[in-house]
């Protein structure tokens, strides 16, 4: 079975460039996430959907990060004007959440991006 | 929210040695899973284990949710086992909070 796809696995571009990462969950997955990992912060959460709706956004750093969900296998994550402090590995998870029950998240391999 | 605490944060083992690596987490939980982060980046899921003990070959893990701890073991550890461990865990809900992680390298 496939896992989580993201694209592009690696970035690299000049800031104030508009950047878009992209994923795909794993298929009949219905939560995903975006996460993002630096050295000064390890691993954190960003923003997360469930059924294609945010739930919480409280950890995107600022409105210069978008997500959307269009539909069960397509999200995007968007950073408009990039800064060199958004250089980081940007993970995208999925998970399949029937109800009253809890399941592993399971992680694609990760965006790197640089910025300039 | 939920904190979560690993040690140690570094371990230098030289191949064959067994290791224990502890996972402490502020809350209850009903989500658990250990992590390792290859070389290459990326996140393998090693265990999803909110309680109870699980193997899966020279790995094996026991979370113990009454006492807010889990410990990981590797047994006959291999270079190929190098890497960084992660714990991560959540209270109740959806957000996974990650440790800072264990840095592990094997020596041959």
């Amino acid at each position: 079975d496939a896992g989580v796809i993201q694209s592009p696995r690696h970035e690299v571009t000049e800031m104030g460039q508009e950047v878009t990462l992209r994923c795909k969950p794993i298929s009949g997955h219905n939560s995903l996430f975006w996460y993002r990992q630096t050295m000064m912060r390890g691993l954190e959460l960003l923003i997360y959907f469930n059924n294609n709706v945010p739930i919480d956004d409280s950890g995107m750093p600022e409105d210069r990060f978008s997500a959307k969900m269009p539909n069960a296998s397509f999200s995007t994550l968007k950073i408009q004007p990039s800064e060199p402090r958004d250089s980081a590995v940007y993970f995208c998870a999925s998970r399949q959440t029937p109800t009253g029950a809890v399941q592993p998240q399971h992680f694609g391999d990760g965006t790197r991006l640089s910025i300039l | 929210g939920i904190q979560v605490e690993q040690s140690p944060p570094d371990l230098i083992l030289q191949e064959g040695a067994n290791s224990t690596l502890r996972c402490n987490f502020s809350d209850s939980v009903n989500n658990l899973q250990w992590f390792h982060q290859n070389p290459w980046g990326q996140l393998i899921n090693l265990f999803y284990i909110p309680s109870g003990t699980k193997q899966n070959g020279r790995l094996s893990a026991t979370t113990v949710a009454t006492e807010r701890y889990s410990l990981l073991y590797i047994s006959s550890s291999q270079t190929t086992d190098s890497g960084v461990y992660f714990c991560a865990s959540s209270s109740y809900g959806n957000k996974l909070v990650f440790g800072a992680g264990t840095i592990l390298r094997v020596k041959s």
